[in-house]
């Protein structure tokens, strides 16, 4: 079956407590995403990868780190995170920048 | 000013009517992504369009590349249709070809 999984699904955590959310998809795509999702904004993008080892930065990364070294993996990394940082998080991956997107079912994270 | 703008932001329903979202927006775009998302959270991509019309049972969306229009209809609508559905467009500019923007979502209630 098609997946794009994320963990952990809900998480609350502490300010400066660094933290990783994985995402990971079985569908051989190339292109994966981060999304943040919070009320009356909407959905943002945080950071996508063309391929293995090609990041760039979506319209809010700061506080936010990412790496792609196996093409299945995607994780976003809070190296410190801050209260601002309380979001649903998505991850999304496709094959390429303009098919079909596939989404994780969310990481709700919230920092105390 | 909103790239992309949705209407109406809520929308409530008798079951069996026949429902019309619209989506805006305000750059030339490569595609236009229709999302679904459940209460709970996850999101399912429901279109992908670049031009004229696309049909998955229920769902109907089209998009008018010359008025920056698209819309998605949803004919005998079902309580089970319930969900917030989103536009995203992916801008044609290469600064920005490898994202997505998203409009801020219509809120469906289909009463039974």
């Amino acid at each position: 079956e098609a997946q794009v999984t994320q963990n952990p699904r809900y998480l609350i955590t502490v300010t400066g407590k660094k933290l990783t959310v994985t995402c990971s998809q079985n569908m051989n795509h190339e292109y994966m995403s981060w999304y943040r999702q919070d009320p009356g904004l909407g959905l943002r993008q945080i950071y996508y990868s063309m391929n293995v080892e090609v990041t760039d930065k979506g319209d809010v990364p700061e506080g936010y780190k990412v790496s792609r070294k196996e093409k299945r993996n995607f994780p976003l990394i809070l190296e410190s995170p801050s209260p601002n940082q309380t979001s649903l998080y998505f991850c999304a991956s496709s094959t390429g920048v303009g098919n079909t997107i596939y989404f994780g079912e969310g990481s709700w994270l919230t920092v105390v | 000013k909103n790239e992309v703008e949705q209407s109406p932001q809520n929308l409530t329903a008798q079951e069996g009517e026949f429902i019309t979202i619209n989506c805006s927006y305000s750059v030339g775009i490569s595609a236009l992504h229709w999302l679904q998302q459940h209460p709970g959270g996850g999101i399912v991509s429901l279109f992908m369009l670049s031009s004229g019309k696309k049909k998955h049972g229920r769902l109907i969306a089209t998009i008018n590349i010359q008025e920056k229009h698209s819309s998605l209809h949803i004919t005998a609508s079902h309580p089970r249709d319930s969900a917030v559905y989103i536009c995203a467009v992916r801008s044609r500019s290469s600064g920005s070809a490898r994202q997505l923007t998203f409009g801020s979502g219509t809120q469906l209630t289909v009463l039974p």
